[in-house]
């Protein structure tokens, strides 16, 4: 069965930074691409950062690059999302989610998610 | 403002049937990209529904299905059932964000 388990929320001043993890179990993780989805409160969902199942591409939405940084541990089945210069907008719900493989972006997978409060 | 627009609010009796509309651009839809659907339960992380435009995952009733035509694509239930009240969001890849995109969710009544 695959789990994801994040951490690393919490809350921080505006201009801060935070990493999430996302520890990933169930699958063979060096084969599937990983993404970050987040949720205002109250509020839809919005793609945030994708990489590759290597590392090697990393994608992000407009609204953070520049400013946050993907990244994956293959020895450690763990993916991270730095997130620097954080501003009240970037609260919310960080999901991590596993892609679906074979060049899909469906996200077959979700965790429970970690929530991000900005705020001072 | 959603890249993919969905309407924010759908409702039907049990037993019903209802469509879930999302419309994109040249840019994601339009651009032969792959639609996805998702189902988020009150308090739950979403769940995938529908991927690639008309498949379901094991375990997803076959009350759901997804079809795709020009930029838009949509979500039908057949035989609402209370169960099914939650928010749905279309999910595609647009070529000109370099990235995915969300629609920004229908939240479905079950009257």
């Amino acid at each position: 069965e695959v789990q994801l388990l994040e951490s690393g929320g919490g809350l921080v001043h505006p201009g801060g930074s935070l990493r999430l993890s996302c520890a990933a179990s169930g699958f063979t993780f060096n084969n599937y691409a990983m993404d970050w989805v987040r949720q205002a409160p109250g509020k839809g969902l919005e793609w945030v950062s994708a990489i590759s199942d290597s590392g090697y591409s990393t994608y992000f939405a407009g609204s953070v690059k520049g400013r946050f940084t993907i990244s994956r541990d293959n020895s450690k089945n763990t993916l991270y999302l730095h997130m620097n210069r954080l501003r009240a907008e970037d609260t919310a719900l960080y999901y991590c989610a596993k892609e679906g493989g074979t060049g899909s972006t469906d996200l077959d997978s979700w965790g429970q998610g970690t929530l991000v409060t900005v705020s001072s | 403002q959603s890249v993919l627009t969905q309407p924010p609010s759908v409702s039907g009796a049990p037993g019903q049937r209802v469509t879930l509309s999302c419309t994109g651009t040249s840019s994601n839809i339009g651009a032969d990209f792959d639609v996805h659907w998702y189902q988020q339960l009150p308090g739950t992380a979403p769940k995938l529904l529908i991927y690639g435009n008309n498949n379901r995952p094991s375990g997803v009733p076959d009350r759901f299905s997804g079809s795709k035509s020009g930029t838009s694509a949509s979500l039908a239930i057949n035989g609402l059932q209370a169960e099914d009240e939650a928010d749905y969001y279309c999910q595609s890849y647009d070529t000109s964000l370099s990235g995915s995109v969300f629609g920004g969710g229908t939240k479905l009544t079950v009257l």
